[in-house]
């Protein structure tokens, strides 16, 4: 059972240059989201989305695109990297709640640096 | 809006210690609350969780109860081992919506043999 799967593990990106973080789960979630990890600090979401063709702003979305054309993938794009979006970027789904909160999976990662 | 704010970290413990980490929460209406372990080199995964007021949530000898009162979900274990070392995060989401989560900034801790 594979989860949620993200790749690259790492990856080293120069000033300007674009990048797509890949995310794809075989739960059959509803729900998936991007979030990033600053060092010290908690995760914050950075865009969501509840069903393929929907995706939504999260907390920090400048710098950031989503698409969803399916329910497996939810793949997060970097126009222009900047140092700020140095971070560790995780993906998670979770199944649609029917009135009670079910967990989040979370990918293991990736590491993304700007120079 | 929602907000969760933990014990500040790194925390350092011996094995067989009692562990307690501090958790309180901000939110309107009636969040469920979470736990989260992160693991070196991995992501994270559910540790307990606990959906509404006075209910325990636990799990490989973690425990912690929701208490709407002081708006506070504090983690604690009686005895820690070394395999309990892990950065872990307090987080809340709302119900129904898009069950967003909203974490605390994590605790380092690491327990030493």
């Amino acid at each position: 059972n594979a989860g949620v799967t993200q790749t690259p593990k790492f990856r080293i990106l120069k000033i300007g240059q674009s990048m797509t973080l890949q995310c794809t789960q075989d739960m059959n979630h509803n729900y998936m989201y991007w979030y990033r990890q600053d060092p010290g600090m908690g995760l914050k979401l950075i865009y969501y989305s509840v069903g393929a063709g929907i995706t939504d702003k999260g907390e920090v979305p400048n710098g950031y695109n989503v698409s969803r054309s399916t329910t497996e993938d939810f793949p997060l794009r970097l126009e222009l990297a900047a140092p700020s979006q140095t971070s560790v970027y995780f993906c998670a789904s979770s199944l649609e709640p029917g009135g009670r909160s079910t967990e989040a999976f979370f990918g293991q990662g990736t590491r993304l640096t700007v120079v | 809006g929602n907000s969760v704010t933990q014990m500040e970290g790194p925390v350092t413990l011996s094995e067989e210690a009692f562990l307690t980490i501090n958790c309180t929460y901000t939110a309107t209406g009636y969040p469920s609350l979470f736990w989260y372990v992160q693991y070196p080199g991995e992501g994270l995964q559910l540790l307990l969780k606990a959906t509404k007021a006075d209910d325990k949530g636990s799990n490989k000898g973690f425990e912690a109860t929701y208490r709407k009162e002081t708006t506070s979900f504090h983690l604690e274990k009686g005895s820690v081992q070394v395999s309990d070392s892990a950065v872990y995060f307090c987080a809340l989401s709302d119900r129904g919506g898009a069950q967003k989560l909203v974490f605390g900034q994590g605790t380092r801790l690491t327990i030493n043999p």
